[in-house]
């Protein structure tokens, strides 16, 4: 089975442009999640969808931040403008219900 | 919030040694992962334990969820073993609160 994609892999942009990322989860898995591991800390999260719902967005920064997730598979989220302290590596991940979430290789972003 | 601690926060060890990793939890949890974290960044699951105990190989897990504490072991460590180890918990399908890792390196 396939695993959770996510692209790009890497991005660099200049402070206060804009940028997107993209996330397939595994088929099936109902729950995705958006979360940002800074340099040398354990991942936090951003954002949860049940389907193409909103379950959480308690820690996204909603005036910069934005995710969407149309028809409750892929999933895009989008930061404008970019500050230097976003970057980070974004990961992606997904589970089937109330149980193992699964992680995709991440984007690493570097904003100068 | 749900706190997450993890210890110790580096671990330099010899090839063929053992190790222990600990991640304590400030509330209960429904879901708790264990996870090695590639140098190409990506987390792999090694263990889904809310409670109990599990082993996969060289790698075993015990979570006691009444104690709130869950610990990983490595046994005969190898080279391979190096990487930040990160614990996950949290309720249910609710997000994971990740704790700061472990940074292990695993010396030929």
């Amino acid at each position: 089975e396939a695993g959770v994609a996510q692209s790009p892999r890497y991005k660099i942009i200049e402070k206060r442009q804009s940028v997107a990322f993209w996330c397939n989860p595994i088929s099936g898995h109902a729950t995705l999640y958006w979360y940002q591991q800074i340099l040398g800390q354990g991942p936090k999260l951003l954002i949860q969808f049940q389907n193409n719902g909103v379950v959480d967005d308690s820690q996204l920064p909603k005036d910069r931040f934005s995710a969407e997730r149309l028809k409750g598979v892929d999933s895009t989220l989008k930061i404008q403008p970019a500050k230097l302290e976003d970057s980070a590596v974004y990961l992606c991940a997904s589970s089937l219900s109330a149980n193992e979430q699964y992680f995709g290789p991440g984007t690493r972003l570097t904003v100068t | 919030g749900i706190q997450v601690e993890q210890s110790p926060p580096d671990l330099i060890l010899q090839e063929g040694a053992n190790s222990t990793l600990r991640c304590n939890f400030s509330d209960s949890v429904n879901n708790l992962q264990w996870f090695h974290q590639n140098p190409w960044g990506q987390l792999i699951n090694l263990f889904y334990i809310p409670s109990g105990t599990k082993q996969n190989g060289r790698l075993s897990a015990t979570t006691v969820a009444t104690e709130r504490y869950s610990l990983l072991y490595i046994s005969s460590s190898q080279t391979t073993d190096s990487g930040v180890y990160f614990c996950g918990t949290g309720g249910g399908a609710d997000g994971l609160t990740f704790g700061k890792g472990t940074h292990l390196i695993i010396q030929p």
